[in-house]
């Protein structure tokens, strides 16, 4: 069964902290897809990045990162300077890779991010 | 491009009545539509995968006869809370999915069951 962990409930930072939000991820596929979405109060979900099983090449987009970790089955995201506009509610996810459709997602519990001026 | 909506973006209601859901893909066709559920402070829970055409498949412990879902087109699908309770209160999210594994979320529908 797929299963995705996202061990912190929640944390709080002081603006210009770096943050890690922690995601592990169970599997049987050898072919899947991780995701990172954002949810800020508003409650819609911002897309932040998808990754194939194949590419386990980290991304660094901004002041955002992500170490993808086949071996001890993580994806974890790193916010670097983190700001107040980043404190939001933020979900990992993963997909079965489906060839000829889109696969459902399975959400970790989300970590709850509380940036502090 | 891909935007989904949603309508309404929140809806209250009386307990016994059924509320209808509607989630449209705006500017691209989408061969799967997925219905997801989120209580105060958790997480999504998948509650059904609509495919144009056919019947949804529905989550282990989701009663189908409940929340029903019709998916008539590529580019609409809509869930019905039928004889909804305030246990059903909660926030509704559809996403509409493209091939490889991509799938864009509308911005969620607000359900209040008094």
């Amino acid at each position: 069964a797929q299963k995705v962990t996202q061990a912190q409930t929640e944390i709080s930072v002081v603006e210009k902290e770096d943050v890690t939000l922690d995601c592990v991820y169970e599997t049987r596929d050898t072919t899947y897809y991780l995701f990172w979405y954002k949810q800020p109060p508003s409650g819609e979900l911002v897309f932040l990045i998808r990754r194939n099983s194949f590419d386990e090449q980290n991304e660094i987009s901004g002041r955002y990162s992500w170490n993808f970790q086949k071996s001890t089955s993580s994806f974890n995201f790193t916010i670097t300077a983190s700001q107040v506009v980043d404190s939001a509610v933020y979900f990992c996810a993963l997909s079965e890779a489906r060839s000829s459709n889109t696969g459902k997602l399975i959400f970790g519990q989300g970590t709850t991010l509380q940036v502090k001026p | 491009g891909a935007v989904v909506s949603q309508h309404p973006s929140w809806v209250i209601c009386k307990s016994g009545t059924s509320v209808k859901i509607e989630c449209r893909s705006l500017d691209f066709q989408a061969t799967t539509m997925f219905w997801y559920r989120q209580f105060p402070k958790q997480s999504l829970m998948l509650m059904a995968t609509s495919n144009e055409g056919s019947k949804a498949t529905y989550e282990q412990g989701v009663e189908k006869d409940k929340f029903l879902i019709n998916h008539a087109s590529l580019t609409l699908s809509t869930l019905t809370v039928t004889s909804a309770h305030p246990e059903d209160s909660s926030f509704y999210i559809c996403s509409a999915g493209l091939f490889y594994n991509e799938q864009f979320f509308g911005p969620g529908t607000r359900l209040t069951v008094l």
